[in-house]
């Protein structure tokens, strides 16, 4: 079955960028689709949006279009998420997941987490 | 944007008994909703997809029911290990997809 390893814990300072990598194994990589979820500290889980690898296509959260963007390397099975313009809010967890089938956009599974710490 | 709706926000329920967790959504996502579970520390997982399908591997103590814009998580006999927030999900309308704010469960 798949399994999805993310990439260390970064320490950002406001108006920096940070890029987070989820290094997918275990099943064909253009089979499905990833969405990266953040839960900011003792708080909810936010959908930012998802990667089609197999189209290079992906879709946003309008909150996010502009400042974050969504990618996928189909030759080492990654997927990236880069948000631009770092602030203290966007300090969180930033899971990466692999999707249903289709347009089903539940996740199962998750990646371990990266926590992304925005401070000055 | 569909706004998703849980309650109650703290439940307390002792070992061995019935756990009922609610989730609303503002208007119809017909089928396409999903339950996860967070312990401390750990990354959400999937528990229930399409309202009442159970996920690989998850116990058949839980289930879940509803259509439209109620559903609802039963957990029939609480076990100490289900003590974790509890998160409803959309995507029936998206982008965005939308989660609920979430349902702590402990034991009384």
């Amino acid at each position: 079955q798949v399994q999805l390893v993310q990439s260390g814990a970064e320490v950002k300072k406001p108006g920096s960028s940070v890029k987070v990598s989820c290094k997918a194994s275990g099943d064909t990589f253009n089979k499905y689709t990833i969405s990266w979820v953040r839960q900011a500290p003792g708080q909810g889980l936010e959908w930012m949006g998802r990667i089609i690898p197999s189209l290079d296509i992906a879709n946003y959260a309008q909150k996010f279009q502009g400042r974050v963007t969504i990618t996928a390397d189909k030759s080492t099975s990654t997927a990236y998420m880069e948000i631009i313009s770092l602030r203290s809010e966007d300090t969180a967890i930033y899971y990466c997941g692999r999707d249903g089938p289709h347009t089903a956009i539940w996740v199962d599974p998750w990646g371990q987490g990266t926590l992304v710490t925005v401070s000055s | 944007e569909i706004v998703m709706t849980q309650s109650p926000a703290t439940l307390s329920v002792s070992a061995g008994e019935r756990a009922t967790l609610s989730c609303r959504a503002s208007q119809t996502v017909a089928y396409n909703l999903a339950w996860y579970q967070q312990k401390p520390g750990q990354a959400p997982r999937l528990l229930i997809y399409d309202a009442s399908a159970r996920a690989t591997g998850i116990p058949a103590r839980f289930s879940g029911s509803g259509s439209g814009t109620e559903f609802t998580l039963t957990i029939s006999s609480l076990q100490s290990e289900d003590v974790a927030v509890y998160y409803c999900q959309q995507y029936n309308n998206w982008p965005p997809v939308t989660f609920g704010q979430g349902t702590k469960v402990e034991i009384k």
